[in-house]
């Protein structure tokens, strides 16, 4: 089975400064790997998703993330962030094979925080 | 189009009582999964449903809970005897297919347990 780690729980970052939400998989084969945002007091939604296609893939809102297989990463980024960012982040990796093709496992989340 | 429709939106109930949520995926939507969010965690896997397969009920944390889905429409979540610890947000997801089709997620159920 699949699993997902975010580093760090909660991340704090000042406007316009650079945002880096780490996610790493346990998978021996590469996986499908998904970014979704939870905005406060609403339901969660794509960000983007990687597909084993271009291993840098972009996303709604100037958010980005790239597949590193070497380093089994999927960290998500966007160079400067704005106070409408402020949400959690949750990275999910989906089962390629087996009896559990299909089935989305996602990490703990990371709360991102913005300053002015 | 409509989305992920959950009912109800909460749901206060005694302990020891037995609850019942639905889901309604979005039209054409083959996969349907169930989470469970309790407050300040993550997203935890409870069970997935794709097409005609047998469901995937690995994550169902106790046989006080089970889930039924008829064909490719509306799924139902039951937890029997209902316990504190089952309080949390269940949220719903539907997609087109399994694997790299992505989900889309309904305003979840806020389940309270007194």
């Amino acid at each position: 089975a699949q699993s997902v780690t975010q580093l760090g729980s909660h991340v704090s970052v000042s406007e316009g400064a650079l945002v880096l939400l780490r996610c790493n998989y346990s998978s021996s084969v590469p996986p499908y790997l998904f970014w979704y945002v939870q905005y406060p007091n609403q339901g969660l939604q794509l960000l983007l998703k990687y597909t084993s296609a271009a291993t840098l893939v972009k996303g709604i809102n100037g958010f980005e993330a790239e597949f590193k297989k070497s380093e089994t990463s999927f960290h998500l980024t966007k160079p400067s962030a704005h106070m409408s960012d402020a949400a959690e982040y949750f990275c999910a990796v989906s089962d390629v094979g087996g009896t559990s093709y299909g089935k989305l496992t996602f990490g703990q989340g990371t709360i991102l925080t913005v300053h002015p | 189009g409509a989305g992920v429709s959950q009912s109800p939106s909460n749901k206060v109930t005694e302990k020891g009582k037995d609850v019942e949520l639905r889901c309604d995926p979005i039209s054409g939507h083959t996969a349907l999964y169930w989470y469970r969010q309790r407050l300040g965690q993550g997203l935890e896997f409870l069970i997935y449903f794709q097409g005609n397969s047998a469901p995937d009920k690995s994550g169902l944390p106790s046989d006080r809970f089970s889930a039924e889905r008829t064909g490719e429409s509306v799924s139902t979540l039951t937890i029997q005897r209902t316990q504190q610890e089952d309080s949390a947000v269940y949220l719903c997801a539907s997609s087109l297919a399994a694997g790299s089709s992505p989900l889309h997620f309904g305003n979840g159920t806020r389940l309270t347990v007194t």
